[in-house]
C-alpha cells in the first residue's frame, strides 16, 4: 500500500522561528490535507491541496504532486502553534495519515 | 454550519462491555468517516459511508466493531466485548464532495475510549 512519511518526527523551536514541515508519499494520490492536532485532540484542518501552493496567514503549504511531497512552512511562531502536524493521502477510497510531526513552540 | 459533533467525549468502561459512540455530520455532507487514534500514532481509517451505504471497512474493523448510518444522517459505531486494547481516541469526519476526488474531510472531537 501507499506509504506516508512524515519529517521531522519531532522539532522544538524558540517563538518566532519559521519553520519546514515534509510529507513523503509513495504513490500518486487524489488529494491531500494538512492537518494541526491541538493539545486537546482536535484536528484542525490547515490545508487541502493536492498540488500547488496556498497561504493562509503565517502558514503556507505546496505540494509537488510529480515528485511525490509536500511542504508546510510555519513562519514566526508563536505557542500557540505546538501540537502534531499531520498529512493524509487520499488514493481511490483509501485514506491514510502520516505518523505527524510534533512542534514544539518555547516562549 | 456548526461542525461535526461526537458524544460521548469520554467513555471509561469495564473490559468485555459493550459501548456505542454517536457521530452528527456537518450537515448536507454525505460521506461519513471513522477513525481510531492511538497514542503517538496518526489516525487509522476504519470505515466510511456515502449516505447510508456503508464503501469500504479496513481490516482493523474486527467482527467485535460495527458501524451504521440509517438514514444517511447521524452514524454509530458499536464495539462489543470491549478489550483494554480498544483504548483508544474513536475519530470521526465528514465531507461533502466538491468534485471528482475531492472530499476535504473535517473532524469532530472525537471520543476518548478507556478499557479497564
Amino acid at each position: 500500500g501507499i506509504q506516508v512519511e512524515q519529517s521531522p518526527p519531532d522539532l522544538i523551536l524558540q517563538e518566532g522561528a519559521n519553520s519546514t514541515l515534509r510529507c513523503n508519499f509513495s504513490d500518486s494520490v487524489n488529494n491531500l490535507q494538512w492537518f494541526h492536532q491541538n493539545p486537546w485532540g482536535q484536528l484542525i484542518n490547515l490545508f487541502y491541496i493536492p498540488s500547488g501552493t496556498k497561504q493562509n496567514g503565517r502558514l503556507s503549504a505546496t505540494t509537488v504532486a510529480t515528485e511525490r511531497y509536500s511542504l508546510l512552512y510555519i513562519s514566526s511562531s508563536q505557542t500557540t502553534d505546538s501540537g502534531v502536524y499531520f498529512c493524509a493521502l487520499r488514493r481511490d477510497d483509501k485514506i491514510i495519515f502520516g505518523k505527524g510531526t510534533r512542534l514544539h513552540i518555547l516562549p | 454550519d456548526t461542525g461535526v459533533s461526537q458524544d460521548p467525549r469520554h467513555k471509561i468502561t469495564k473490559r468485555g462491555q459493550n459501548v456505542t459512540f454517536r457521530c452528527d455530520p456537518i450537515s448536507e455532507h454525505n460521506r461519513l468517516y471513522w477513525y481510531r487514534q492511538t497514542l503517538g500514532q496518526g489516525p487509522e481509517f476504519l470505515t466510511y459511508f456515502q449516505n447510508e451505504a456503508q464503501l469500504e471497512k479496513s481490516r482493523l474493523l474486527s467482527d467485535r466493531f460495527s458501524a451504521e448510518r440509517p438514514k444517511g444522517s447521524f452514524s454509530t459505531l458499536e464495539i462489543q466485548r470491549t478489550e483494554q486494547g480498544d483504548s483508544a481516541m474513536y475519530l470521526c469526519a465528514s465531507s461533502h464532495p466538491a468534485g471528482r476526488y475531492t472530499y476535504e474531510q473535517y473532524f469532530g472531537p472525537g471520543t476518548r475510549l478507556t478499557v479497564t
